[in-house]
């Protein structure tokens, strides 16, 4: 079964704090890893699709890259704009490749 | 900006009663899906919806959910007797493409069963 673990589940930064978020993940074959942002009551918002180790991706201040085992959500210099939860999930090319796994999520939270 | 759009935002119920959350997905998006957020919880994948049939469910989409597209815009999730373990916030997303995780998600409906 398709597993996806984040860590820490709650982080608080100050203003321009940098920090990374953690992903580890087991599936069995990876199609690809997508990083998504939820704000309260809201449904989640997509952010990154990664398909291979190695590769990164980047939007305004947050970076994604991805090994074999894990993913880092990297946040340069956050503003507290960026606080929300986000969520690290996966889509495997076993059993029904249409699912999309999703982890529990880091909750970030930015002070100003 | 296109977007999905999910009716009611919220609705109160009783226990064995019959619900049904109402959603309009993007326009040209080919593929539909639900998934429900327990709350505190993780966002669990229910079904997907292609064709307008079945392609994939979870174990949770058992004989008491079933989905519909009765008219080429909606897309609709019927819980047949609702239980108390069904409240949760019920997503829609749809998506242009099978191969991607790249899912565009509306706002929620939250389900509470009294």
């Amino acid at each position: 079964e398709d597993q996806v673990t984040q860590s820490p589940e709650a982080l608080r930064l100050q203003e321009g704090e940098s920090s990374s978020l953690n992903c580890s993940y087991t599936v069995s074959g990876l199609r690809g890893l997508f990083w998504y942002r939820q704000d309260p009551g809201k449904g989640p918002e997509f952010l990154f699709t990664l398909y291979s180790a190695g590769e990164e991706k980047e939007k305004e201040r947050l970076k994604a890259t991805l090994t074999k085992k894990e993913s880092f959500l990297h946040i340069t210099a956050p503003k507290p704009e960026d606080s929300a939860t986000y969520l690290c999930a996966v889509q495997a090319y076993s059993g029904g490749y249409q699912k999309v796994t999703f982890g529990t999520g880091t909750k970030l939270q930015v002070i100003p | 900006e296109p977007e999905v759009t999910q009716t009611p935002s919220h609705q109160v119920t009783q226990m064995g009663q019959e619900v049904i959350l109402r959603c309009v997905p993007i326009s040209n998006h080919l593929y539909f899906y639900w998934y429900r957020q327990i709350l505190g919880q993780k966002v669990e994948f229910l079904v997907s919806f292609y064709n307008n049939e079945i392609s994939e469910k979870s174990e949770i989409f058992d004989d008491q959910f079933s989905v519909e597209r009765p008219d080429g815009s909606n897309f609709t999730l019927k819980i047949r007797s609702t239980k108390l373990e069904d409240s949760a916030m019920y997503f829609c997303a749809s998506s242009r493409d099978q191969n991607t995780g790249e899912l565009f998600f509306g706002e929620g409906s939250r389900l509470t069963v009294l």
